[in-house]
């Protein structure tokens, strides 16, 4: 079965700068996608990034980025320039692409401090 | 979120009692599936679906039903309601061709459940 990890269950950054939000996974599938989501307290799931296991670029959204390391099997999220709006909870997500299931990791609230 | 519609949004049952969650989506969508929220455990999968007749257990299914007689709808049943089901469960909904391109997931606004 596939397992999400994030190991941080709270992070804490400087408005303006850079934080890096940790997740692991575990899959014997080679064909699987990775999310970032965003969950603020209105607790509306918003996408922030997606990542194709095929793809070895890592993605980019604007001031998000990720560090897609496939062997190791690591999926972190770079906020840069953080803004107070990025303050929320964020998940880590892994679907499989042969069965669809969309599971989760435990999550980590960001603050961000002014 | 407009696509996928929970409701109830409210719920507060008494431990034994049983009731029915609902989920509809207007998106055609194949995949739909349940979770719940609780604190520090992020969301859990409980149950499902990639079309009409099929379901399968997702993490957590115990304590739960799940049916799917169309395309649109899938609700979850707790058929014996237990405090520790006390959770905010959200459905989820996507297309199902090409799992790997990442198709968009929708989510739905959340339904805040107390067992007492």
């Amino acid at each position: 079965a596939q397992t999400v990890t994030q190991s941080q269950p709270e992070m804490s950054v400087q408005e303006a700068e850079t934080v890096t939000l940790s997740c692991t996974y575990d899959t014997s599938e080679s064909d699987y996608y990775l999310f970032w989501y965003k969950q603020p307290p209105s607790r509306q799931m918003i996408l922030v990034i997606r990542q194709e296991a095929y793809k070895q670029q890592n993605a980019t959204e604007n001031r998000f980025s990720v560090n897609f390391q496939k062997a190791a099997k690591s999926f972190s999220l770079k906020i840069s320039d953080s803004q107070l709006g990025d303050a929320a909870m964020y998940f880590c997500a892994y679907r499989s692409g042969h069965t669809g299931k969309l599971i989760f990791g435990q999550g980590t609230t960001l603050q961000v401090k002014p | 979120n407009a696509g996928v519609t929970q409701t109830p949004k409210f719920q507060v049952l008494k431990t034994g009692q049983s009731m029915t969650l609902q989920c509809a989506q207007d998106m055609n969508h194949e995949y739909m599936s349940w979770y719940r929220q609780d604190p520090g455990m992020g969301l859990r999968l409980i149950h499902y679906s990639v079309g009409a007749g099929i379901t399968d257990q997702g993490e957590v299914p115990n304590g739960y039903n799940v049916s799917r007689s169309t395309t649109e709808d899938f609700p979850l049943r707790l058929l014996s309601a237990a405090p520790s089901q006390t959770s905010v469960y959200f459905c989820a909904s996507s297309y199902s061709e090409g799992y790997s391109s990442g198709n968009t997931i929708y989510f739905g606004e959340g339904s805040w459940l107390t067992v007492v």
